[in-house]
């Protein structure tokens, strides 16, 4: 069956420092792989789209990495700070409007 | 500014008491979605529209009902909710060709007594 992981454990790092996340997926080969942000009690919040033919994007801070034979996406936030505190979507866009999501993984950023 | 927005942010109903949630979106997008979202877990997509066109997910229970009776609104009707529905409910909404792009809500937080 298609799935999504997304490592369940909290990442916990310094200010300043860079968080990676990390986004497996089996059985699909999606057109598309999304970011999501989502604070507490709120709706995920669109951050960066990359496309199946793109290795790498970059907004700002963020970068993301997309590798279809690994199966697998990478989220960077450079020179975190703790407003980027909150949980991490990763999403799937495999034809159609449907989007599959990822269950998340928590960020905590230390000052 | 445009956005979508649902109403209630917070609603508490009771075991098998039918329940309807609303979304409203100012951005014109022909697609409008419901998610279900549990604590710690994935949205999990119950249904969508493109324009008028109902699109259900098998595996969404028959319990769940929605309605779309114009391009800016969309309701999510449960209609005998039972203790296992209460969830944050996401509504969001996109447009072709924006890589599906998906604009959420703040949501609605159900409790099902």
């Amino acid at each position: 069956s298609q799935k999504i992981e997304q490592n369940s454990e909290a990442l916990n790092i310094q200010e300043g420092k860079t968080a990676t996340l990390t986004c497996n997926y089996t059985n699909y080969s999606p057109a598309y792989l999304q970011w999501y942000r989502q604070d507490p009690g709120r709706g995920p919040v669109f951050l960066l789209l990359i496309r199946e033919n793109e290795k790498e994007k970059r907004k700002e801070r963020l970068k993301v990495t997309f590798d279809t034979t690994l199966k697998q996406s990478l989220f960077h936030i450079t020179a975190s700070q703790p407003a980027d505190s909150a949980t991490y979507l990763c999403a799937l866009v495999a034809g159609g409007f449907k989007t599959i999501f990822g269950a998340g993984t928590r960020l905590f950023v230390k000052a | 500014d445009a956005m979508v927005i649902q109403n209630p942010r917070y609603q508490v109903t009771q075991f098998g008491k039918p329940v309807t949630l609303s979304c409203s979106q100012t951005l014109n997008h022909n697609v409008m979605y419901w998610y279900q979202q549990k604590s710690s877990q994935a949205p999990k997509l119950l249904f969508h529209y493109y324009d008028k066109d109902f699109n259900n997910e098998a595996d969404t229970p028959d319990n769940f009902q929605s309605r779309r009776p114009n391009t800016s609104f969309c309701f999510l009707d449960i209609r005998s909710p039972g203790l296992g529905d209460a969830a944050m409910y996401l509504c969001a909404t996109n447009t072709p060709g924006r890589g599906n792009e998906q604009f959420f809500g703040p949501g609605t937080r159900l409790t099902v007594l």
